[in-house]
């Protein structure tokens, strides 16, 4: 596609529930990376891949969350026993290559919210 | 420990004025130095970046000024218009492999 497609662009879900993020990246592009945008802060980094590895995943915050991409392509963010405090937009963005010089492109996102 | 620093966190100019956005960090392996502007409801969007061996890059509004020594950077946008108004971020990166971005500035660019 043209950009980096997020589904769904919202997502209520009750506190305790399991909820999938997906994100399809540009087509070609080799490095996907996921980021956590809180209300009001820049986003932070969850889990970076290259391929279908998980090149690193220091960011993700602990055992809930995972994240792969099986077929080096699409990406789907995994959020067991959600909490209140996981609401946020979930931002994934994609490169040609890690270190290239045009930078990721970043999703519009997926706006979680764990009522 | 909140690797890059920005501010303010939020700046109103006139339109056709010039809008400034500081930015410092503490790593100094970082060797990336992007700017990204975000609008509502929108992913951030890579806007202009610098790597520290050069202290200047400009790209038609919008300049980017490092000081290695001092560990900062800046974003200049001159002839500031209102079109402009959105969220800024700065980001800092080593290797590419993840960024660390600032908090935000909130631009408000008045008629």
């Amino acid at each position: 596609g043209a950009g980096v497609s997020q589904t769904p662009s919202n997502k209520v879900t009750e506190k305790g529930k399991y909820v999938e993020l997906r994100c399809d990246p540009i087509s070609g592009h080799t490095a996907l990376y996921w980021y956590r945008q809180s209300l009001g802060q820049g986003p932070e980094f969850l889990i970076y891949f290259q391929g279908t590895g998980a090149a690193d995943d220091s960011g993700l915050p602990n055992d809930r969350f995972f994240a792969v991409r099986p077929e080096g392509s699409v990406s789907t963010l995994k959020i067991q026993r959600t909490e209140r405090g996981d609401s946020a937009v979930y931002l994934c963005a994609s490169s040609l290559s890690p270190g290239s010089n045009y930078g990721y492109t970043f999703g519009s996102g997926t706006r979680l919210t764990v009522v | 420990q909140q690797q890059v620093k920005q501010s303010p966190q939020s700046l109103i100019v006139q339109k056709g004025g010039i809008s400034i956005i500081n930015c410092a960090y503490e790593n100094t392996a970082f060797d990336y130095f992007p700017w990204y502007q975000q609008f509502p409801g929108k992913g951030p969007a890579l806007l202009i970046a610098i790597r520290p061996d050069v202290s200047e890059k400009k790209e038609g509004r919008f300049t980017i000024s490092f000081n290695k020594s001092a560990k900062q950077f800046s974003l200049h946008i001159m002839d500031s218009q209102p079109g402009d108004s959105a969220t800024y971020f700065c980001a800092a990166s080593k290797n590419f492999n993840k960024f660390y971005f600032g908090s935000g500035t909130k631009l408000n660019v008045k008629p």
